[in-house]
């Protein structure tokens, strides 16, 4: 299986920062790597797919890029809403994997 | 607007088969280039990727949890289903149903979950 590995496993931020967050694939998934917010008690949701393609209704203060095995996503102004976990995930082979995941809390 | 709420028991006795129903509605599960997933969260792990079944039936299964799984598809009901055998402690988890979009290769749906727990 392709491990996943996303860092850091937390972060603590405030209002309008930015924030970055790494996941690393244990090999080369070229760009099929999705990213996903989730707030507990809800459904997770779709950011970003392909790497870098935003889906459609997410806010464009939500960026994706990287390729091969080195991937990051960039929230480039911390809103309140964005106060969630994010998880990385390949599917580029069966079985498709998850990152542990992103805390980002509030500062 | 398309809604996947998973249903089934939320205990199950270890040895025991848990059984787990996602109902979709707001569109037909025949239309589109999708394939119909289930995940799982055990409690203070992450997200497992169980297996997904397409509308023709075709599945595919997490190696680590073939022996044991079972999922189905009802399209007359717009439902799929989930069965796993022989549970243990290991199996408790929320349990998510999704639709995986074969265009985005990516999980454009999800349910809210479900939670179940392996215990005597």
């Amino acid at each position: 299986d392709i491990q996943m590995t996303q860092s850091p496993s937390s972060l603590s931020a405030s209002i309008g920062d930015r924030v970055t967050i790494t996941c690393r694939a244990s090999q080369s998934i070229s760009s099929y790597l999705n990213w996903y917010q989730h707030i507990p008690g809800r459904a997770p949701k779709l950011l970003i797919y392909a790497a870098s393609s935003l889906q459609s209704g997410v806010p464009s203060r939500f960026r994706g890029s990287g390729s091969g095995t080195d991937f990051t996503l960039t929230i480039s102004s911390l809103h309140p809403e964005d106060f969630a976990t994010y998880y990385c995930q390949q599917t580029h082979s069966t079985p498709s994997t998850f990152g542990q995941g992103t805390k980002v809390e509030i500062k | 607007q398309l809604q996947l709420e998973e249903s089934g028991s939320g205990l199950v006795r270890p040895s025991q088969t848990l059984s787990l129903t996602c109902t979709v509605s707001g569109d037909s599960m025949t239309s589109g280039p999708y394939s119909w997933t289930w995940i799982r969260q055990p409690p203070g792990k992450g997200l497992e990727w169980i297996g997904y079944i397409y509308r023709s039936g075709t599945t595919s299964y997490n190696p680590s949890l073939e022996s044991r799984l079972s999922i189905s598809i009802d399209t007359s009901k717009n439902q799929f289903s989930l069965k796993l055998t022989s549970v243990t402690a290991a199996d408790t988890a929320v349990y998510y149903c999704g639709r995986h979009n074969s265009y985005y290769y990516a999980l454009d749906v999800w349910g809210q979950g479900t939670t179940v727990a392996v215990s005597s």
